[in-house]
């Protein structure tokens, strides 16, 4: 079976433009995390959705935005990047919401603003 | 709001030999989800291991062991016959009740030596 799968694996824009990466869950997976993991920190919560609508938001700021599709892939947008957002960006899918089901991730899109 | 602290930013341990990897948090909640990710250079968060606060017995997977402490709120990993492959970065991470949102510490740096 399929696992997580992330696109691109790899992206390099440029500061003031926009981003778009996609993130594609297993098989009978209804929620999608994403997450914002920084180098040498660790991953930061930036959006939960389930079953198509949004369930958690973390601290960012609106130029971050996502969606989930009735397919329940999910698309995480940034607008306006700054050099700051340079980020390994991670999803994660689970079977059901919350903390009992174990969540899956894929192998995350580096993205590089310059 | 919650916390997770780890305080080891590198380990290292030779082959065969039991490493323990720390870990405390800080929150006001009584139930909650603790668990221990690695990231490999391949950069996929896999499960390691996951403890949930209201069953007292420690949690086990094979090698993998915790030592959680609810009143110090101390969550540890020990890898019992550590092998090369289990060379990666370490994250504990905290869940709350009734929520999606997975909050990580900084991270431990393990390299097995041979």
């Amino acid at each position: 079976d399929a696992g997580v799968t992330q696109s691109p694996t790899h992206l390099i824009k440029t500061r003031g433009q926009q981003v778009t990466l996609r993130c594609s869950p297993i098989s009978g997976h209804k929620s999608v995390s994403w997450y914002q993991q920084v180098l040498g920190q660790g991953p930061q919560f930036i959006f939960q959705y389930y079953e198509k609508e949004e369930r958690g938001r973390g601290n960012f700021p609106d130029r971050f935005s996502a969606r989930q599709f009735p397919n329940y892939s999910s698309e995480l947008n940034v607008n306006a990047l700054l050099l700051g957002d340079s980020a390994l960006y991670l999803c994660a899918s689970s079977s059901q919401s919350g903390p009992r089901t174990e969540a899956f991730f894929g192998q995350g899109t580096r993205l590089t603003v310059v | 709001a919650q916390t997770v602290t780890q305080s080891q930013p590198e380990m290292s341990v030779q082959e065969a030999e039991t490493v323990t990897l720390s870990c405390t948090y800080d929150t006001s909640e009584n139930n909650y989800y603790l668990f221990w990710y690695k990231q490999p250079p391949s950069r996929q968060m896999i499960l390691v291991i996951r403890q949930e606060a209201y069953k007292q017995q420690n949690a086990t997977e094979n090698r993998f062991s915790v030592n959680f402490q609810k009143a110090a709120k101390s969550f540890s990993l020990k890898i019992s016959d550590s092998q090369l492959g289990d060379t990666a970065m370490y994250f504990c991470a905290f869940e709350g009740p009734g929520t999606d949102k997975l909050i990580f510490g900084t991270g431990t740096r393990l390299q097995v030596f041979p």
